[in-house]
């Protein structure tokens, strides 16, 4: 079974500063998908970015940005430029490409606390 | 377009009683599932469907029963709460393939007295 594991419970960033969250997975497989999910204090679940592992070239969405290391199974999310905003929960999942494991598995999580 | 709706969004319930959380997606969605989050433990899926008439179990099955009828509902039986139940609860639905986003609900958050 994959798992996945993020390191840092807990980042704090000073605003306009960068921050970067670990995420690091473990599957057998060679085609998969992995995302970042914001959960800010309403609750609600929000896609950040996402990455396709059979392109090398890392998927950036204006201030995010990840590094995805496919042979060290990492895949860690580059917070440019950090607002109040970004406070927040960050998760890390992973899903696989094969019919039959359509689940998506996620890491435990990281506080993120920007400080004025 | 509203998305998955999961009601309620606040339940307080006595032990050894029985609810349904209520999800419900018009996306037409194949996948659907449900998610327990615990602090410090993540979401920690608890049964998913791949399309009507089809669930399975999840990490956290244990005192949960789903049911998919229907594409666009997937409720949340629990049997007979107990304490350790308590937690917000999310579901999700995503279509089957591949990179495409889980859309969630905004949560149930369950207290079993």
């Amino acid at each position: 079974a994959q798992t996945v594991t993020q390191s840092q419970p807990e980042m704090s960033v000073q605003e306009a500063e960068t921050v970067t969250l670990s995420c690091t997975y473990d599957t057998s497989e060679s085609d998969y998908y992995l995302f970042w999910y914001k959960q800010p204090p309403s609750r609600q679940m929000i896609l950040v970015i996402r990455q396709e592992a059979y392109k090398q070239q890392n998927a950036t969405e204006n201030r995010f940005s990840v590094n995805f290391q496919k042979a060290a199974k990492s895949f860690s999310l580059k917070i440019s430029d950090s607002q109040l905003g970004d406070a927040a929960m960050y998760f890390c999942a992973y899903r696989s490409s094969q019919g039959g494991s359509e689940k998506l598995v996620f890491g435990k999580g990281t506080k993120l606390t920007v400080n004025p | 377009n509203a998305g998955v709706t999961q009601t309620p969004k606040f339940q307080v319930l006595k032990t050894g009683q029985s609810m349904t959380l209520q999800c419900a997606q018009d996306m037409n969605h194949e996948y659907m599932s449900w998610y327990r989050q615990d602090p410090g433990m993540g979401l920690r899926l608890i049964h998913y469907s791949v399309g009507a008439g089809i669930t399975d179990q999840g990490e956290v099955p244990n005192g949960y029963n789903v049911s998919r009828s229907t594409t666009e509902d997937f409720p949340l039986r629990l049997l007979s709460a107990a304490p350790s139940q308590t937690s917000v609860y999310f579901c999700a639905s995503s279509y089957m393939t591949g990179n495409t986003e889980a859309f969630f609900g905004q949560g149930t958050r369950l207290t079993v007295v």
